[in-house]
C-alpha cells in the first residue's frame, strides 16, 4: 500500500539559510499534519491543513510556514534556521476522521 | 489542556517476559487513543488503536491494550517479549477526527536475548 513520502529524507542546512520540506500524503488522504521530534523528544505538533486549508496550529514558530496545494501534497518552509531547529520532521495524512499515518520523516540539522 | 503521560520512560526485560506499558491521559470529553511504535532510525508506525466499543483493543505483532475510562488509562500489553521489539513507544490522544495527536513522552523499551 502506498505510504506518505516526505523528501528530501536528510537535510544540511547553516544558521540563518532556508529549507523546504515537503510531504505526499496517501492517495485520498486530505488532511496533513507536521509535527516536530528534537533529539530524544516526543513529536510536537506544528500545523495541519484540511483540504488545502489551515486547520490547526500548534508551536510553530513565526519563521516557519507551510501550505497544502491542490493536489494535497504539503510544504514546510523555514527561514532563518537556527541551531535549535535541528530535529526530524514527520508529516502524517489521514482521510475523514482517520487514524494518522506517518511518513518516514526529514531529518534536518542546521550547523 | 490535554495531556498525556507515560510512567516509565526506560524498560528493559529479557525475552520471553511479559510486557505492560502505562498510559495515562488527561481530558473530560471523548478521546481517540492510540499507541505508535519507532523503532531504531524509523519512523512512528501505528500499532493499534481505540475509538469506540470493545475496550481491550487488538493490534499488530501480538500487543494488546485496554481503555479503562474511569481510570482515563490506555495501557499497552504483550504477554511475551520479543528482541525485535526493542523500540520507543508512544502513546497519544486525539479528541476529534481531524484533531492533531498529542504524544505522551515515549517509553524505551530495550528487550534482551
Amino acid at each position: 500500500a502506498a505510504g506518505v513520502i516526505q523528501s528530501p529524507r536528510h537535510l544540511i542546512k547553516e544558521k540563518r539559510e532556508t529549507a523546504t520540506l515537503k510531504c505526499y500524503p496517501i492517495p485520498r488522504h486530505d488532511t496533513v499534519y507536521w509535527y516536530q521530534q528534537g533529539p530524544g523528544q516526543d513529536p510536537q505538533f506544528l500545523i495541519s491543513f484540511y483540504e488545502k486549508m489551515q486547520s490547526d496550529k500548534g508551536s510553530i514558530p513565526d519563521r516557519f510556514s507551510a501550505q497544502q496545494f491542490s493536489d494535497y501534497h504539503s510544504e514546510l518552509n523555514m527561514s532563518s534556521l537556527e541551531l535549535g531547529d535541528s530535529a526530524l520532521y514527520f508529516c502524517a495524512s489521514s482521510g475523514p476522521k482517520e487514524t494518522q499515518y506517518f511518513g518516514p520523516g526529514t531529518r534536518l540539522l542546521v550547523l | 489542556a490535554q495531556s498525556v503521560s507515560q510512567h516509565n520512560h526506560h524498560v528493559i526485560l529479557s525475552e520471553a517476559a511479559s510486557l505492560e506499558l502505562g498510559c495515562n491521559y488527561s481530558y473530560g470529553g471523548t478521546v481517540n487513543l492510540f499507541w505508535y511504535v519507532q523503532y531504531p532510525g524509523q519512523h512512528l508506525q501505528l500499532l493499534l488503536k481505540y475509538f469506540s466499543g470493545d475496550p481491550l483493543v487488538k493490534g499488530i505483532k501480538g500487543f494488546e491494550a485496554e481503555f479503562i475510562k474511569s481510570k482515563f488509562s490506555f495501557n499497552l500489553r504483550k504477554p511475551s517479549v520479543q528482541w525485535s521489539d526493542t523500540a520507543e513507544y508512544f502513546c497519544a490522544l486525539r479528541t476529534g477526527g481531524y484533531n492533531k495527536l498529542i504524544f505522551g513522552a515515549g517509553t524505551r523499551l530495550a528487550v534482551h536475548p
